[in-house]
């Protein structure tokens, strides 16, 4: 079974719009990570939250973590087309080397 | 910057066959990984590296050979491609500190007739 999983398969939302895409894991974790994949890229990181940590932004993406329910988000505010990939929440690696990928949230930005 | 090659792009075989994707960093990144991913089920690991020489297998390494001769190149082997199997099959390296944060390639797609 997944450590870590999307709670969506896909999302649409149209250009200007907010979008939340969660996260649940079933370990306990040094930190969650967040990427972004492009049609045709490999995966690209976006944020890495660390399990002291509550939130944690990056330009219009704001990612929280929530270690007592094992659950995480990642908002996207203003969303543009170019917002447009499948994200997909992360655990492990670091020292643990071996990063587990949940099965990824499609999201789709329209104009 | 630096950046992951992965050779080839597409790679067409044909069933019981033997094939081999390449993949090359220039980062100079201690770790190294190869992932399979298919249409709705994420990114899988099959094998990763450490350090030179060494393998360690992942979730998906059955019917999977690798091969970690330096530090900047990680082979992956299917011994025996499946018909009808389609998948991307993405290279990624890493600095081995607590980060943790790993840089993919574009990917290779098998196609197995």
């Amino acid at each position: 079974s997944q450590l870590a999983e999307e709670n969506s398969w896909a999302l649409s939302v149209h250009e200007g719009e907010s979008v939340t895409v969660n996260c649940s894991y079933k370990t306990s974790i040094t930190a969650l990570q967040w990427y972004r994949q492009k049609s045709g890229k490999g995966p690209a990181q976006l944020i890495l939250i660390r399990s002291n940590e509550r939130e944690k932004r990056n330009g219009r993406l704001r990612a929280t973590l929530d270690t007592s329910s094992q659950s995480s988000s990642l908002s996207i505010t203003a969303t543009r087309c170019e917002d447009t990939a499948v994200y997909f929440c992360a655990t492990g690696g670091g020292s643990n080397a071996k990063l587990t990928f949940g099965k990824g949230t499609k999201l789709s930005v329209k104009s | 910057g630096g950046i992951i090659t992965q050779t080839p792009k597409f790679l067409i075989g044909q069933e019981g066959q033997k094939l081999t994707l390449k993949c090359q960093q220039n980062f100079n990144h201690d770790t190294m990984y190869w992932y399979r991913q298919d249409s709705g089920k994420g990114l899988r690991l099959i094998y990763y590296s450490i350090t030179e020489n060494d393998l360690q297998k992942g979730d998906l390494s059955e019917g999977y050979d690798a091969s970690r001769e330096k530090k900047s190149s990680f082979s992956l082997t299917v011994t025996s491609a499946q018909k009808n199997e389609m998948a991307v099959f993405l290279c990624a390296s890493s600095i081995r500190d607590n980060t943790g944060q790993l840089y993919f390639g574009e990917g290779s797609k098998l196609t197995v007739l």
